[in-house]
């Protein structure tokens, strides 16, 4: 079975940083996937994790350990046209199925 | 360069009335997706396909039907539209290059069943 749990709503000041949380259960799993969805769009790739350790891109940074079943993605030096929504999706081998959590809402506020 | 294309992007339905999604791809993708997406419920998977010929269900398939007659072409299709069927649909696809290629969404189709 898959169970992905993410908080539903965030809230951070813009020029700060935020760390949004992510936790799996997946049967099969094989990785971890970010992605960034703003309002009425479709969902756009930040990051990838497969190995334990920190993955870094700019301002984005992905974390995952797989022995804890727990990932996080860091937003330094917020901008308000952060404010969207941030989706956790754990890949599953055999099938190549991208499993996704809720989402977690982030609001950034001046 | 259109990557993922969705058609129509958005439309209403009467309940009982049949209709067609389209997913169209131009980048030689493998994999291809369909999912929802409801408030509070993220992305659920409905249907996918590994390749052209091949379609397997997902975690909420039922009332839909999906066809991949050719490789750039997921079709998903509602037989008999009800009103728990109204969401946005999301088409997404994946390759196979590397070991684990992200996956490219379309911009969606906001389907109303009245």
């Amino acid at each position: 079975g898959q169970n992905i749990d993410q908080p539903t709503e965030m809230t951070a000041t813009e020029g700060a940083i935020v760390q949004i949380n992510c936790t799996y259960q997946t049967s099969g799993f094989n990785g971890l996937f970010w992605y960034q969805q703003h309002a009425g769009e479709a969902p756009t790739f930040l990051s990838y994790n497969v190995l334990d350790g920190l993955e870094e891109k700019g301002r984005f940074s992905s974390f995952l350990s797989r022995s804890k079943g727990y990932s996080y993605l860091l937003l330094k030096e917020l901008q308000m046209k952060d404010s969207a929504y941030y989706l956790c999706a754990a890949h599953q081998t055999g099938a190549n199925n991208l499993f996704f959590g809720t989402g977690t809402r982030l609001t950034v506020i001046p | 360069n259109a990557g993922v294309t969705q058609t129509p992007k958005f439309r209403v339905l009467k309940t009982g009335q049949s209709m067609t999604l389209l997913c169209a791809q131009d980048m030689n993708h493998e994999y291809m997706y369909w999912y929802r997406q409801d408030p509070g419920m993220g992305l659920r998977l409905i249907h996918y396909s590994v390749g052209e010929g091949t379609t397997a269900k997902g975690e909420v398939p039922d009332g839909y039907n999906v066809s991949r007659l050719k490789k750039q072409n997921f079709l998903l299709g509602l037989e008999s539209a009800a009103p728990s069927q109204t969401s946005v649909y999301f088409c997404a696809s994946r390759g196979t290059a590397g070991k684990n290629t992200e996956a490219f969404f379309g911009q969606g189709t906001r389907l109303t069943v009245v």
